[in-house]
């Protein structure tokens, strides 16, 4: 069975740090991956997806990036942690065929201090 | 464009009461529809899905039927439990998979 890997569970980094949160994948190969943003009481707000090794598609401008060096890895990342960076991170992937749903890791709680 | 509605919370009910919540949709093409759970502190749960008009999906004791002629995807329970309390997102796949997600709703079930 296919199963999704996030960690830290909880992270706390002072302002102006630099982030990697990383996501992995087992059980299944060449998957769709997500990124997501959680503010607090909040809905998602989709950050990155990829099809693809080293295919990224940015889906609002901000001070993150996203990298996949690896079939199944998924690496969320910034160069200078902001304040408005706090947050629940959730990373999910989706098989590549239409119609089949996301599955969500467990998250990572993310405060900037 | 494509967009999710949901009816905003909190919910707060009793025990064995009936549970709906709204979620109506707008979209180009032929999306598929899920409703996921989240707990205090935890990722996205798949409750369930429907991927064409009139499909039913269910799971749990939850029900959602996908209705095109109303654009809906409503969220129901027979008798909610304590345990049943979450929060509850209704979201739109596109062909590509990309999600469109609605805002959450809150559940509170008493005993």
């Amino acid at each position: 069975s296919q199963t999704i890997h996030q960690w830290p569970a909880t992270l706390v980094q002072p302002v102006g740090s630099p982030l990697s949160l990383e996501c992995t994948v087992e059980g299944t190969s060449n998957p769709n991956l997500y990124w997501y943003r959680q503010a607090a009481g909040r809905g998602l707000q989709l950050l990155f997806y990829s099809v693809g090794i080293g295919q990224i598609s940015s889906e609002v401008p901000q001070n993150l990036s996203a990298s996949r060096p690896q079939d199944r890895q998924f690496i969320l990342s910034s160069k200078k942690l902001l304040l408005s960076d706090s947050g629940f991170y959730l990373c999910a992937w989706s098989g590549t065929y239409s119609n089949q749903p996301q599955h969500f890791g467990d998250g990572t709680r993310l405060s900037i201090l | 464009g494509n967009s999710v509605t949901q009816m905003e919370g909190p919910v707060t009910l009793s025990e064995e009461a009936f549970l709906t919540i709204n979620c109506t949709y707008t979209a180009t093409g032929y999306p598929s529809l899920f409703w996921y759970v989240q707990y205090p502190g935890e990722g996205l749960q798949l409750l369930l899905k429907a991927t064409k008009a009139d499909d039913k999906g269910s799971n749990k004791g939850f029900e959602a039927t996908y209705r095109k002629e109303t654009t809906s995807f409503h969220l129901e329970k027979g008798s909610v439990q304590v345990s049943d309390s979450a929060v509850y997102f209704c979201a739109l796949g596109d062909p590509f998979n990309k999600f469109y997600f609605g805002s959450g709703t809150k559940l509170n079930v008493k005993p």
